[in-house]
């Protein structure tokens, strides 16, 4: 089975500073990869989901960024951190070459707080 | 484009009653469909999902939903609560690569 990795647990980072949270997946190959976050009463906002090496797809323009440099890695940045970007981050994956019909597994998040 | 609903932020019930989590999602394609639990700090857990075949599913810790596709909604449902299940729990929908959350549904087990 899949295991999401996440680093860190919880950030804490003035506004105007950069950011990169990575995340790493073990137990499968060319997995579909997605970087959600979650805001307390508002679910899951999809930011990211990439099907492969450099292939990135954004969801919502924002101040966040995000790059897929090796087939089972995954990093969210942003190069000036605001005060709405706080906020849980998840990492999570598919099984190889999924169309929607292999669930999401989750990674841990990781707590982010800008101030 | 699809939407997730969840109809109840919150959900108080006493332990060892029924409950049921109400889903309603709209889509003009297929889509597939799942349940996560979430517990405090934590990721999402898969509880059950819904591809085809049977309209009701079971899944982990007694849980079970049925897919109803007249009235596009997604029902979780458990007999009888523990106090272990109190935890905020989600619906989504999948198309293609991309899975959609409602905005998820406390479930608070009092004793």
């Amino acid at each position: 089975s899949q295991t999401i990795h996440q680093w860190p647990a919880t950030l804490v980072q003035p506004v105007g500073s950069p950011l990169s949270l990575e995340c790493t997946v073990e137990g499968t190959s060319n997995p579909n990869l997605y970087w959600y976050r979650q805001a307390a009463g508002r679910g899951l906002q999809l930011l990211f989901y990439s099907v492969g090496i450099g292939q990135i797809s954004s969801e919502v323009p924002q101040n966040l960024s995000a790059s897929r440099p090796q087939d089972r890695q995954f990093i969210l940045s942003s190069k000036k951190l605001l005060l709405s970007d706080s906020g849980f981050y998840l990492c999570a994956s598919t099984g190889t070459a999924s169309w929607g019909n292999s669930p999401l597994h989750f990674g841990n998040g990781t707590r982010l707080t800008v101030t | 484009a699809q939407s997730v609903t969840q109809l109840d932020s919150q959900v108080p019930v006493f332990e060892e009653a029924p409950v049921e989590l109400r889903c309603n999602y709209s889509s003009s394609v297929s889509v597939y469909l799942f349940w996560y639990v979430q517990y405090p700090n934590q990721g999402l857990q898969l509880l059950l999902k819904y591809l085809s075949g049977s309209t009701l599913v079971k899944g982990i810790n007694g849980f079970e939903a049925e897919f109803n596709k007249s009235q596009t909604s997604f029902h979780l449902r458990k007999p009888s609560v523990h106090i272990s299940d109190t935890a905020e729990y989600f619906c989504a929908v999948s198309n293609f690569n991309k899975f959609y959350f409602g905005s998820g549904t406390k479930l608070n087990v009092k004793p």
